[in-house]
């Protein structure tokens, strides 16, 4: 059973980079057809889908954050990471890291709160 | 981007009833790749339907996903207490990948 744990600083200042890592067991981040993704959800609000990084390496992004994203995998560790530039109040969520494959993202982590605030 | 409309935001009903949620895309939803999520406070998202119609792994036979197209309808035949919680549908036939707003099925 493949599980996924988030992890991150919890609070960051407003034009910081947040860093959030997700640690994967049951299954390697360099091996099947898997994309693992990054989803955050805004306090009161719906889910976003922030992208995707495939096992390959390759990688999508939403075009509403493309210019402030990056997704990275260290498969030393078996994690996958999201990098968030420059952030505002309005990146302040709960964020998710989730694997799919051939089909919508199956396995999610529980999700970390990142807030943003001096 | 495709835009998922879900409805209604909220839904109130008793605990045996029937539950109809709709969601609608602003365009055709490639291959019917339309998904369905239960998401509970405090929890990790859990999928109950992709391919519009197809139950994930140990999902029970009163969850029923439909449609095609720009219109899908998630069923939940007799609400059991565990279902109370908020459903999204999500498109990944076309990217970026999208959710709906959600609705929350509540208790009446």
């Amino acid at each position: 059973q493949v599980q996924l744990q988030e992890s991150g600083p919890g609070l960051v200042k407003p034009s910081e980079t947040l860093s959030l890592t997700c640690s994967v067991s049951g299954g390697s981040v360099s091996s099947g057809n898997y994309y693992w993704s990054w989803i955050r959800q805004p306090p009161g609000k719906g889910l976003e889908w922030i992208g995707y990084l495939y096992y390959s390496g390759s990688t999508y992004y939403n075009p509403s954050l493309r210019s402030r994203v990056t997704i990275s995998v260290d498969t030393a560790k078996n994690q996958f990471s999201l990098q968030l530039t420059s952030v505002t109040a309005a990146d302040t969520a709960v964020y998710f890291c989730a694997r799919g494959g051939g089909g919508p993202p199956h396995y999610w982590g529980q999700g970390t709160l990142l807030t943003v605030s001096s | 981007e495709i835009v998922l409309t879900q409805s209604p935001g909220t839904l109130s009903l008793s605990p045996g009833e029937r539950a109809t949620l709709s969601c609608r895309a602003s365009q055709s939803v490639t291959s019917s790749y339309l998904a369905w999520y239960q998401h509970r406070p405090g929890q990790a998202p859990r999928l109950l339907i992709y391919g519009a119609s197809s139950r994930a792994t140990g999902i029970p036979d009163r969850f029923t996903g439909s449609g095609s197209g720009t219109d899908f309808t998630l069923t939940i035949s007799r609400l059991e207490p565990e279902d109370f919680a908020v459903y999204y549908c999500h498109q990944y036939g076309t990217l970026p990948w999208t959710f709906g707003q959600g609705t929350k099925v509540e208790i009446k």
